[in-house]
């Protein structure tokens, strides 16, 4: 398993505002995850956060919207930007230590308003 | 695209009821894992299924993998006010990503 945390853990900013969320891994993971889960919903991926490279971004997410920097194995960010109320939601990073199960760290409960 | 349905959407028990909950996959999974989410809390990893037929069990909570690798179940005997919270199954399309269930809240009747 792993340790991580993310900073912070929750936060009210205003429409049009953007939010820098980090996640700190306590060892060095291949795989680090964003998601967006909005209360009482599932998880949704945001992207894939690759090492020395660009993020992969599923359907409906872009790069614009959610630039996303993954400098080394063990750290990663997430910006919210440009943000409106439909981006209230709790953002979560997971990393991938084994074949696939993920741990997660505790997210950041962003509020716009 | 790969899909995961998960039902039901709520359970509402006395405690000491048992709870069921399932997972059926659009495609062959190559594994499924479940996930627990306490109110407030993010997702904790419970386990891994990956052989057609398993069945794995931690204390109260049983896991099942369908021979054909398209569902899965959790069942809970006899459940504790420690077990509220929301169930997630969770399958891997390919690679390190996950297909997410939409979960199954436990609630415990007072």
């Amino acid at each position: 398993s792993a340790v991580i945390s993310q900073k912070p853990s929750r936060d009210i900013c205003q429409r049009g505002t953007s939010l820098t969320i980090q996640c700190q891994v306590d060892s060095q993971v291949t795989m680090m995850f964003w998601y967006r889960q909005q209360p009482g919903q599932s998880l949704t991926l945001i992207a894939t956060a690759n090492q020395g490279s660009e993020a992969t971004y599923e359907s409906g997410f872009v790069i614009d919207k959610f630039p996303i920097s993954r400098p080394n194995l063990t750290f990663s960010t997430l910006t919210v930007s440009n943000m409106s109320p439909e981006d209230s939601s709790i953002y979560l990073c997971s990393v991938a230590t084994g074949p696939n199960e993920q741990y997660f760290g505790p997210g950041t409960r962003l509020t716009v308003t | 695209g790969q899909q995961v349905m998960q039902i039901p959407q709520y359970q509402h028990v006395q405690e000491g009821e048992d709870f069921t909950t399932y997972c059926n996959s659009s495609t062959t999974l190559s594994n499924i894992q479940w996930y627990k989410q306490r109110p407030g809390g993010h997702p904790v990893f419970l386990i891994q299924l990956v052989k057609s037929g398993e069945v794995k069990k931690q204390k109260r909570l049983t896991f099942q993998f369908g021979e054909a690798k398209k569902n899965s179940s959790l069942h809970i005997t006899a459940t504790q006010t420690t077990d509220v919270g929301t169930y997630f199954c969770a399958g891997p399309p390919g690679g390190y990503q996950l297909i997410w269930g939409a979960g199954t809240k436990l609630i415990i009747k007072p």
